[in-house]
């Protein structure tokens, strides 16, 4: 069965400055990996993901992340915050059928403080 | 283009009573899933539907059926509600249900059960 671990609940960041949320995932099966971001009073939006190829990942909003297959890690980082990046962040993993149905970790609220 | 639509956005309900949510997908997307997301938890998968038939089941007890109609769009029915299943209940379309084509969520219906 996958997992997937959000090692902080909470990051507090002032704007302007780098920040990076922890995912780790355990799979026994191909591994497929998303980060969405949830808004309040809104559903989940896509903002990047690995199926294969290149470990690094971008988005188009300055985010990216990176499949360390060694360390069952896919943390995202951004090197300078905007208070807009004010949000709700979630690490999923696919089921390994590549079939969508994914597994969630915690979710790790992003604050950006002017 | 409209997105994914879900209808009522808010609902409250009591224990004991049953519920049916609904769901639009995109237009010429066939694949609908449907996850629940419990206050302060990442969202849980609760069924996929593609082309009107059943393709993965989460951890959920049989309370929860769901079923998808010849123009793909889907309805969630929990029967005997508990107040556990106070969440918000997501909704998932995609065009052929696996990971190649994108994931585009709707913003929730948000049931309460008093």
């Amino acid at each position: 069965a996958q997992s997937v671990t959000q090692l902080d609940s909470q990051v507090p960041v002032f704007e302007e400055a780098p920040v990076e949320l922890r995912c780790n995932y355990s799979s026994s099966v191909s591994v497929y990996l998303f980060w969405y971001v949830q808004y309040p009073n809104q559903g989940l939006q896509l903002l990047l993901k690995y199926l294969s190829g290149s470990t690094l990942v971008e988005s188009i909003n300055g985010f990216e992340a990176e499949f360390n297959k060694s360390q069952t890690s896919f943390h995202l980082r951004k090197p300078s915050v905007h208070i807009s990046d004010t949000a709700e962040y979630f690490c999923a993993v696919d089921s390994g059928a590549g079939s969508y149905q994914l597994t969630f970790g915690k979710g790790t609220k992003l604050s950006v403080i002017p | 283009d409209a997105g994914v639509t879900q209808s009522p956005t808010h609902l409250i309900k009591t224990r004991g009573q049953h519920v049916t949510l609904r769901c639009s997908p995109i237009s010429g997307h066939k694949s609908v899933s449907w996850y629940q997301q419990v206050l302060g938890q990442g969202p849980q998968f609760i069924f996929q539907y593609y082309e009107k038939e059943e393709r993965g089941r989460g951890n959920f007890p049989d309370r929860f059926s769901a079923r998808q109609f010849p123009n793909y769009s889907s309805e969630l029915n929990v029967n005997a509600l508990l107040l556990g299943d106070s969440a918000l209940y997501l909704c998932a379309s995609s065009l052929e249900g696996h990971i190649n084509s994108p994931l585009h969520f709707g913003n929730g219906t948000r049931l309460t059960v008093t």
